[in-house]
C-alpha cells in the first residue's frame, strides 16, 4: 500500500497563476483533509471532506477550492496564486465512524513557492 | 476559537537526557489529543489519548493527558540522535478535525 500520495512534490508559481495539488489514498478512508504548514505555526486546516460528496471549510480556506473526486482522491486548487500562499501543503486521510476518533495519516507534502 | 499551545518552542539536549514536552489546549467538543513526530517530511503518528490519567507508552516515549487541567505531556527518556524532530500536538474535535499546536523542535546532540 502506498498510503497517502501527493503530486507534485515541488512547484514554483508566479503571482496570479493557477494550479491543482493532487492527493490520493489507498487505505479506503472516508475522510480527507488539506493542511498548510508555515514556519512556527504548526499545521492549519484549509478544507476537509468528511465523506465522498461533501466538503467543508477549515481554518484558512480563503484563496482555495477543493474537489472530492471520488473516495480515493481529494484535490486542492489555487485559482490565482499569491505570495502569501507560499507554504508546504499536506494531505491527510482517516476513517471517521460516528463518535470514534481516529488518527490521520499524512502524505509527503508539496512545497509550493509563489513569486 | 480552538487553541493548542506547545512549550517549549525548541530545546537542545545531549544523548541520554530525558525530555518533557508540554501541550495545553482550549477546544470545544474535545474528543482526543494526538502526538505526532515530524522529521523532514510528513508527520507520523505517535499516540492518541482520550482518557485522563492513563499513560500511554511506546519504547522510550510516553504520554499522559489531564482533561481537568487541559494539558498533556510527552516524555522521551534516554534520548538518541534519532529523536531529533519537531513534535506536534493536535487536539481532535467534532467532525474528526484536528487543531495543531506550533510544535516543539528537539535537537539531540551526540
Amino acid at each position: 500500500n502506498a498510503g497517502v500520495t501527493q503530486t507534485p512534490k515541488f512547484q514554483v508559481l508566479k503571482t496570479g497563476q493557477s494550479m491543482t495539488l493532487q492527493c490520493a489514498q489507498d487505505m479506503n478512508h472516508n475522510s480527507m483533509y488539506w493542511y498548510r504548514q508555515d514556519p512556527g505555526m504548526g499545521l492549519r486546516l484549509i478544507y476537509y471532506s468528511a465523506s465522498e460528496g461533501t466538503t467543508d471549510k477549515g481554518e484558512v480556506p480563503n484563496g482555495y477550492n477543493v474537489s472530492r473526486l471520488n473516495k480515493r482522491e481529494f484535490s486542492l486548487r489555487l485559482e490565482s496564486a499569491a505570495p502569501s500562499q507560499t507554504s508546504v501543503y499536506f494531505c491527510a486521510s482517516s476513517i471517521q465512524s460516528g463518535r470514534v476518533f481516529n488518527e490521520q495519516f499524512f502524505g509527503p507534502g508539496t512545497r509550493l513557492t509563489v513569486l | 476559537e480552538d487553541k493548542v499551545v506547545q512549550s517549549p518552542l525548541s530545546l537542545v539536549v545531549h544523548e541520554g537526557d530525558t525530555v518533557t514536552l508540554n501541550c495545553s489546549y482550549e477546544v470545544t467538543n474535545f474528543r482526543s489529543l494526538l502526538w505526532y513526530k515530524q522529521e523532514k517530511k510528513a508527520p507520523t503518528f505517535l499516540f492518541m489519548l482520550t482518557s485522563s490519567g492513563i499513560e500511554k507508552k511506546s519504547g522510550r516515549l510516553s504520554s499522559i493527558l489531564d482533561k481537568k487541567e487541559l494539558f498533556s505531556i510527552l516524555n522521551i527518556t534516554a534520548t538518541q540522535t534519532g529523536d531529533s524532530a519537531v513534535y506536534l500536538c493536535a487536539v481532535g474535535a467534532a467532525g474528526n478535525k484536528l487543531t495543531f499546536g506550533g510544535g516543539t523542535r528537539v535537537l539531540v546532540k551526540p
